[in-house]
């Protein structure tokens, strides 16, 4: 079964600064679709970047990037230049093919993330 | 277009008794995924519904079950609820994008349920 692991259960950074959420996944499969999504306390899971596993660049969007190392079974987030909106649970997800056409998402645990102005 | 929406926000219910969650999925979805989110944790997949049937379920008992009506729209019932059954419940929607095998995927806004 595929499993999703968050190590960091919180993180702190300023306001401006850069920091890097980690995540780590387990899977046979070879190709599959990796996530991290946003929850702040309004509760609505927001996707912030995907990528896809057969590809090897890694996935930009705005003040967010990835690293994803394959190999590794490695997806970590960078969010560069933090803001005050920024703060929110944080959920790295695996995109798991049940049986074709079927979707499911396998979540980690969260990382809490607070900036601090 | 309205997204995900789901109803009620929140509701409060005593063990024992059933509850029936709904959720309305983005226009243009077809596929309905059911997720329960225990606080603090990551959200656990409950089962899907595609063409009004269930595609796959997780590791939850019978207790939980669903239907989906033909506009798309969904529902999740829970029997005899219990106390450990409080959590936030995600509805997600989503649609194969045409031509690939990927999928567009959305989340409603979820039903805090607490059992008492």
């Amino acid at each position: 079964a595929q499993t999703v692991t968050q190590s960091q259960p919180e993180m702190s950074v300023q306001e401006a600064e850069t920091v890097t959420l980690s995540c780590t996944y387990d899977t046979s499969e070879s190709d599959y679709y990796l996530f991290w999504y946003k929850q702040p306390p309004s509760r609505q899971m927001i996707l912030v970047i995907r990528q896809e596993a057969y590809k090897q660049q890694n996935a930009t969007e705005n003040r967010f990037s990835v690293n994803f190392q394959k190999a590794a079974k490695s997806f970590s987030l960078k969010i560069s230049d933090s803001q005050l909106g920024d703060a929110a649970m944080y959920f790295c997800a695996y995109r798991a093919t049940i049986i074709q056409g079927a979707q499911k998402l396998v979540f980690g645990q969260g990382t809490r993330l607070t900036i601090n102005p | 277009d309205a997204g995900v929406t789901q109803s009620p926000t929140h509701l409060i219910k005593t063990r024992g008794q059933q509850v029936t969650l709904r959720c309305s999925p983005k226009s243009g979805h077809d596929t309905v995924s059911w997720y329960q989110q225990a606080l603090g944790q990551g959200p656990q997949f409950i089962f899907q519904y595609y063409e009004e049937e269930e595609r796959q379920r997780g590791n939850f008992p019978d207790r939980f079950s669903g239907h989906q009506f033909p506009n798309y729209s969904s529902e999740l019932n829970v029997n005899a609820l219990l106390l450990g059954d409080s959590a936030l419940y995600l509805c997600a929607s989503s649609s194969r994008l045409r031509g690939t095998e990927d999928y567009e995927q959305y989340f409603g806004p979820g039903t805090r349920l607490t059992v008492t």
